[in-house]
């Protein structure tokens, strides 16, 4: 049974559209939530921390959690080209162990 | 803002030998991690590390591989017998309270078995 899911895409959206991500869960004991950004070569970077249901909003991300569908999805409103990017949704397993998903590739079109 | 530093940025090595990868997680962490990402593919779990023990590992971290913390500062992933199938991107990071926190990823070695 696979983890961490998320569509691997290509998304492609225009500029300054929203673009949404989603990622499924297996493990219902998860807590912790993380979406990172992942350029090609580097390394993943924070865009946001979730640890309750609901929304929660930073500047153009917002986070929602729903524990009981075990889903977690990111929106990115007013998306620009410097957001193409992978992004990488993340669930705490265990007390020290937190596993990716296998990314989602989002292409913002000018 | 603090970082955590990664040395070396690309290491070369030939099949059957041994490589040390080296991190300096950030100073008031007390949590350390390394994970793997092979060209393409999901960024893995391979262990983490609190109170000078490991205390998660998965199955992809066998006996060919083992960490260290030498000093107050270090954090090191040390493989065996490397084999092609090692070459891949390797990220410390670390974080200050478990896998409950963001985790703080330093900018990775890549690895290179020829």
């Amino acid at each position: 049974q696979k983890e961490v899911e998320q569509n691997s895409g290509p998304l492609s959206v225009p500029e300054g559209a929203i673009a949404s991500l989603n990622c499924t869960y297996s493990d219902r004991g998860s807590q912790s939530f993380f979406w990172y950004r992942q350029y090609s070569g580097k390394s993943p970077e924070l865009i946001m921390s979730i640890y309750s249901n609901g929304d929660k909003e930073d500047g153009r991300f917002t986070a929602q959690l729903n524990k009981a569908s075990q889903y977690v999805s990111l929106l990115i409103r007013d998306s620009q080209p410097s957001d193409s990017a992978t992004y990488l949704c993340a669930v705490n397993w265990a007390e020290d162990k937190v596993i990716f998903g296998p990314g989602t590739s989002l292409s913002v079109i000018p | 803002e603090p970082e955590v530093t990664q040395t070396p940025s690309h290491q070369v090595t030939q099949m059957g030998q041994e490589v040390i990868l080296r991190c300096v997680p950030i100073s008031n962490h007390l949590y350390f991690y390394w994970y793997r990402q092979i060209l393409g593919q999901k960024v893995e779990f391979l262990v983490s590390f609190y109170n000078n023990e490991i205390s998660e590992k998965s199955e992809i971290f066998d006996d060919q591989f083992s960490v260290e913390r030498p000093d107050g500062s270090n954090f090191t992933l040390k493989i065996r017998s490397t084999k092609l199938e090692d070459s891949a991107m390797y990220f410390c990071a670390s974080d200050h309270s478990g896998g409950n926190s963001p985790l703080h990823f330093g900018n990775g070695t890549r690895l290179t078995v020829t």
